[in-house]
């Protein structure tokens, strides 16, 4: 299995729902990452995790909350967004550290719209 | 930290035609340089890297060149197909930044039939 899957695909949500994003590979990636991705503009790191704990947040505002239940999943709690969330939220994974396997591998993204 | 600038931000060609595509980076540390297609309502996917070993690496239609010196580097698309059009991420990864990557602003390739 050489995929990053993403459920579900599209999304809107009013400012006072609380929703939930969710991610899954099975390439044996140690590392994950939450996106975010405007219209016309490359994708915007949020989070990353290594080894199932958060080693980065790009000071992302506390209603997104990610969390990693194993090494296979990757959710990305929402609540009380702002319409200015809307977007294309895009997962990733990779081997954590620099080696023979480095790149990325994107699912196809949840299309987000805060109403 | 990293920057990484990509240009043209639009390229339109025939099809049949070459395309390339050019970006540079500010951190010399850096030593790998992945490019990403991006379809319509699709993630981006790995298409060709390079790491700063190498000079050339090319797969088929596609190739990216690297230039440590002047910090720069380039996706060269031979015999474009309309199934080529997509946009077009460069991005780059320092040394000792485990396997974070930062990514150029993006090229949107159209191929004329």
């Amino acid at each position: 299995d050489t995929e990053v899957t993403q459920t579900p695909k599209h999304l809107v949500m009013g400012m006072t729902n609380k929703k939930s994003l969710k991610c899954e590979q099975h390439m044996g990636h140690r590392a994950m990452y939450w996106y975010k991705q405007k219209a016309k503009k490359p994708p915007e790191l949020m989070f990353v995790y290594s080894y199932e704990k958060l080693s980065i947040n790009e000071s992302v505002p506390s209603r997104f909350s990610p969390e990693c239940p194993n090494s296979s999943l990757l959710n990305l709690h929402l609540h009380a967004l702002q319409p200015e969330d809307s977007a294309l939220y895009l997962c990733a994974s990779s081997q954590p550290r620099q080696g023979a396997a480095d790149g990325y591998t994107f699912g196809s993204g949840t299309r987000l719209t805060v109403v | 930290g990293e920057n990484v600038e990509q240009h043209p931000s639009t390229l339109s060609v025939q099809e049949g035609d070459s395309a390339v595509i050019k970006c540079t980076y500010s951190d010399s540390a850096s030593n790998y340089f992945p490019w990403y297609k991006q379809e319509l309502g699709k993630g981006p996917q790995l298409i060709i890297d390079i790491r700063s070993n190498v000079g050339e690496k090319k797969d088929q239609r596609i190739a990216v060149t690297l230039n440590k010196t002047a910090k720069h580097f380039s996706l060269h698309i031979t015999e474009t197909q309309p199934e080529d059009s997509a946009v077009y991420f460069c991005a780059a990864r320092k040394n000792n930044a485990g396997n974070m990557l930062t990514f150029g602003g993006g090229t949107r390739l159209m191929v004329k039939p």
